[in-house]
């Protein structure tokens, strides 16, 4: 089956520094990749949607500016968070989608951010 | 948009005994409905999956029903095992588009 991996899988970083998320999908080509946001005891929050080769769209209240997202190729998306506070301290899952099995998206296993 | 609903959102339930989670959607060109199990700490695994073209699916233990005309779809787990418990999430998207999550059910398996 599809596999999606995501690096780190935790990452502890101080205050106002900035850190990499890495997503891949390992055995098929994501022409588009999700990256999600989800806090304790809630659902997935769609942050963006990133298309290889293009800007990614950005939902409603997430700054672009602060979660940087490039997609350079068809199997890897990167979410930076910049100048990163203890409020964006979450659960960042990114899914990919392989158009050949029509919708069906797969998820990474997430990456724990804690930001002190 | 799309906007999801799924109750209960916690349920527990004996071992053996069957456990049924309902979403609904509002979105009528809404033609995929997935559901994935999410464990501590880790990534939500798809379990199961309908498109708007059927209205039943069934994989072992786990059953999905979909009605179209009422817009509601549900997951129907039986003989559930401890190893069951965890977060489910319903989602309802239509070809192309983002995915709409309900709010979860969490989901415990009393031995």
């Amino acid at each position: 089956g599809a596999v999606v991996s995501q690096h780190p899988s935790w990452v502890i970083c101080k205050s106002g520094t900035s850190v990499k998320i890495e997503c891949r999908s390992l055995d098929f080509q994501a022409t588009t990749m999700f990256w999600y946001r989800q806090f304790p005891k809630q659902s997935l929050m769609l942050m963006a949607t990133s298309n290889e080769g293009s800007k990614a769209t950005y939902e409603q209240g997430v700054e672009k500016d602060k979660f940087l997202i490039n997609h350079a190729s068809l199997t890897l998306s990167t979410l930076t968070v910049t100048s990163a506070h203890p409020e964006d301290s979450s659960f960042y899952i990114c899914s990919a989608r392989d158009l050949s099995i029509y919708n069906e998206q797969f998820f990474g296993p997430g990456t724990r951010l804690t930001v002190l | 948009g799309e906007n999801v609903e799924q109750h209960p959102s916690t349920l527990s339930v004996q071992e053996g005994d069957s456990a049924v989670i309902k979403c609904t959607y509002s979105d009528s060109a809404s033609n995929y409905f997935p559901w994935y199990k999410q464990e501590l700490g880790k990534g939500p695994q798809l379990i199961i999956d309908i498109r708007s073209n059927v209205g039943e699916k069934k994989d072992q233990r786990i059953a999905v029903t979909l009605n179209k005309t009422a817009k509601h779809f549900s997951l129907h787990i039986t003989e559930t095992q401890p190893e069951d418990s965890a977060v489910y999430f319903c989602a309802a998207t239509y070809t192309g588009n983002q995915f709409y999550f309900g709010t979860g059910t969490s989901l415990t398996v009393i031995p």
